[in-house]
């Protein structure tokens, strides 16, 4: 069973800190990891698609790398605002499925 | 342009009642996801549609639930015979292709209740 685990499970911050959590996943038939912010009342929105071993990305104050030899995915938010309030998940993506395997996420909420 | 989009957004449903919650995709996106939320947990994958065929219902988590896909657009997900375990958030998201990491572009979801 392939198990895609994050933490923290929620994290509370003050506007202007920064801060990162972590998505662990299968370091094996690794094809894809996937980031998405998910807003109270919304849809997730894609953050990051990440493909090869060393990526990283930034998108903003946002970014992300990924290592998939040992299997895991930083997310790391700088400067944190009250916007940035929401749930991280992360998805897996392995080779020969057509399925994602979602964490269960890490709640943020950044205090003004 | 348009998003995904879900309906209904609410559905309260008395146990035992069969429901059908409704998908329409990006036009265009061939790959079609179906997932649900149930309270305190994470996204749970249901079923994956390439076109208008599923080749991976693995997620189903009984045979009181089925889903079909037509015009290679809308895909319609019935439960039967609801339960009260069935009462979670269902979320549609579609993606331009299957099998790359392309990434999912997802609707609003509807929230089923089961009394």
């Amino acid at each position: 069973i392939l198990n895609v685990e994050q933490s923290p499970q929620s994290l509370h911050v003050q506007e202007g800190d920064s801060t990162n959590f972590t998505c662990s996943f299968p370091s094996s038939n690794f094809y894809a990891l996937h980031w998405y912010r998910w807003e109270t009342a919304k849809s997730p929105k894609a953050l990051f698609v990440m493909t090869l071993n060393g990526d990283e990305k930034k998108k903003g104050r946002i970014s992300a790398t990924l290592n998939t030899k040992e299997g895991y995915s930083y997310l790391y938010i700088k400067g944190s605002q009250p916007e940035d309030s929401a749930t991280y998940l992360c998805a897996f993506y392995t080779s020969g499925t057509y399925k994602y395997i979602f964490g269960t996420g890490t709640r943020l909420k950044v205090l003004a | 342009g348009a998003g995904v989009s879900q309906s209904p957004s609410n559905k309260v449903t008395e146990k035992g009642k069969d429901v059908e919650l409704r998908c329409d995709p990006i036009s265009g996106h061939t790959a079609l996801y179906w997932y649900r939320q149930r309270l305190g947990q994470g996204l749970e994958f249901l079923i994956y549609f390439q076109g208008n065929s599923a080749p991976d219902k693995s997620g189903l988590p009984s045979d009181r639930f089925s889903a079909e896909r037509t015009g290679e657009s809308v895909s319609t997900l019935t439960i039967q015979r609801t339960q009260q375990e069935d009462s979670a958030v269902y979320l549609c998201a579609s993606s331009p292709q299957p099998g790359l990491a392309y990434e999912q572009y997802f609707g609003p979801g509807t929230r089923l209740t089961v009394t």
